[in-house]
């Protein structure tokens, strides 16, 4: 079946530091959501991108989806320790409403 | 608004046991879907509805049934619980399962199984 992953699965950052996750799926995606889940927390929406090569910016977060649709990254610059917590990339399979979620990267910040 | 909420928030049963797992939203949000997140684990589709009256498979929906009779509640049923779906449920609602459209959490059901 279809499957996102996401690398890496950890990673400890020093504050400061700047953190990026890939997420890579086997089909192609209509659009790719990412969420942010604090521990103990639900999954809180944080950005969506729908065109193909899109890139955007939301503060020290950078989000780009792949040309083929099938890649994205979320970059963090410089973080901090409120960045802690597991980043998800989601989206729906091409022409369906099912949505797959990554495997998830969890975060932690040393201060 | 309240958003998204799931009843109970802990729930401890027997194997063989039936429960249901309550979810409504305030938001007149079309689309409704059920997760479960194992430990460590992302996030799999259980079963979703694009409507009140449709209802479709996600990805794990085996031992789980789901019924949208109004637009508001999105309840998930375990048949006879069983060990292998201990785990933590989210239910989530979003405008319509189309692109443009962020899904709306709840804050969970965390469900043991004995």
């Amino acid at each position: 079946g279809q499957q996102v992953m996401q690398i890496p699965q950890y990673q400890h950052v020093q504050e400061g530091e700047d953190f990026t996750t890939y997420c890579n799926s086997s089909t192609t995606l209509s659009n790719i959501q990412w969420y942010k889940q604090r521990p103990g927390g639900h999954p809180v929406f944080l950005i969506q991108l729908v065109k193909s090569g899109e890139v955007k910016k939301q503060k020290r977060l950078t989000f780009q989806f792949g040309e083929a649709k099938k890649n994205s990254s979320l970059h963090i610059t410089a973080t901090q320790t409120t960045d802690v917590g597991t980043y998800f990339c989601a989206g729906p399979t091409s022409g369906t409403y099912k949505y797959i979620f990554g495997t998830g990267t969890r975060l932690k910040v040393l201060a | 608004n309240a958003g998204v909420t799931q009843t109970p928030k802990f729930q401890v049963l027997k194997t063989g046991q039936s429960m249901t797992l309550q979810c409504a939203q305030d938001m007149n949000h079309e689309y409704m879907s059920w997760y479960r997140q194992d430990p460590g684990m992302g996030l799999r589709l259980i079963h979703y509805s694009v409507g009140a009256g449709i209802t479709d498979q996600g990805e794990v929906p085996n031992g789980y049934n789901v019924s949208r009779s109004t637009t508001e509640d999105f309840p998930l049923r375990l048949l006879s619980a069983a060990p292998s779906q201990t785990s933590v449920y989210f239910c989530a609602s979003s405008p319509t399962g189309g692109a443009g459209h962020p899904q709306h959490f709840g804050d969970g059901t965390r469900l043991s199984i004995l």
